[in-house]
C-alpha cells in the first residue's frame, strides 16, 4: 500500500518560533494535498488545498501568512507554522492524493506543542 | 457549515461482542462518505467508500451500509478483537465537482476499545 510519512511526530516550542513540518509520499506521486489539523476533542478540518508547483487555497479562518505550505515536488509538501502561538497547539495531518489512482491517503499526524 | 455527527463518542465492549457505530451527514448534496479507521501513531487507514443509497459493503468482519435519503451510515463490528481498538471516523463529500476526494468533512470518530 501507499506510504506517506510525516516529520516530526511531535514537536515543542517556544512561542514566537517557527516550525516546519515535512510530508513525503514515499512510493508515489501526489499532485495534490490537502493539510488538515484537528484541536483537542475536535474533528479533523481541513486547513488548506496544494496542487503541486501552484499556490494553495487556504479554507476561511486558516491566514495563509502563517501556515506557509510549499509543494515544490511530487513527493514532499511543507506546512510552516510562522510565528506560534499557543493557540497553533494541534495535531497536524498531510493528505496526499495518489496522482494515478486518486486515492486520498494520510500522514501519521504531527503533534505540536507551543510553549 | 456542513454537520457530521458520529455516535457514541466513545465504547468499551468485551472481546467477542459484536458492535455497532452511526455516522450522521447531511443528506442533501451528497457524494461521498468515508470510513477510515485510525491506531494511535498511526495513518488513518481507509475501510470504505460509499457512494450508492441502500449501498451495503464488507470487509472481513467489519460492514457498513448507507442511507443518503435520512442522512446516516452504520460501521457494524462481527465479533469485536483488540485489535479492533481505535478510533473509527467518517466523514462526508459534498457533491462538488465530481471528485471523490478533497473537501473531507470529518466527524469527532468514535473511540472503540475492545477489551479482551
Amino acid at each position: 500500500g501507499a506510504v506517506v510519512s510525516q516529520h516530526p511526530s511531535r514537536v515543542i516550542c517556544k512561542s514566537g518560533t517557527s516550525v516546519k513540518i515535512e510530508c513525503r509520499s514515499l512510493d508515489f506521486q501526489a499532485t495534490t494535498m490537502f493539510w488538515y489539523r484537528q484541536f483537542p476533542k475536535q474533528s479533523l478540518m481541513l486547513m488548506a488545498t496544494s496542487n503541486e508547483g501552484s499556490k494553495a487555497t487556504y479554507e476561511q479562518g486558516v491566514e495563509k501568512d502563517k501556515f506557509l505550505i510549499n509543494h515544490a515536488s511530487l513527493t514532499l509538501s511543507t506546512l510552516t507554522v510562522t510565528s506560534a502561538h499557543p493557540e497553533d497547539s494541534s495535531f497536524y495531518i498531510c493528505s496526499p492524493v495518489h496522482g494515478s489512482t486518486d486515492t486520498q491517503y494520510f500522514g501519521p499526524g504531527t503533534r505540536l506543542t507551543v510553549l | 457549515i456542513l454537520n457530521v455527527e458520529q455516535s457514541p463518542q466513545s465504547l468499551h465492549v468485551q472481546e467477542g461482542d459484536s458492535t455497532n457505530f452511526t455516522c450522521s451527514f447531511p443528506s442533501s448534496n451528497f457524494y461521498a462518505l468515508h470510513w477510515y479507521r485510525w491506531e494511535t501513531a498511526k495513518s488513518p487507514e481507509a475501510l470504505f467508500v460509499m457512494t450508492l443509497n441502500g449501498d451495503e459493503k464488507k470487509k472481513g468482519r467489519i460492514s457498513a451500509t448507507l442511507n443518503t435519503k435520512e442522512g446516516y451510515s452504520y460501521l457494524y463490528i462481527k465479533g469485536s478483537q483488540p485489535e479492533d481498538s481505535a478510533t473509527y471516523l467518517c466523514a462526508f463529500v459534498a457533491n462538488a465537482g465530481g471528485t471523490s476526494y478533497g473537501k473531507l468533512t470529518f466527524g469527532q470518530g468514535t473511540i472503540l476499545t475492545v477489551h479482551p
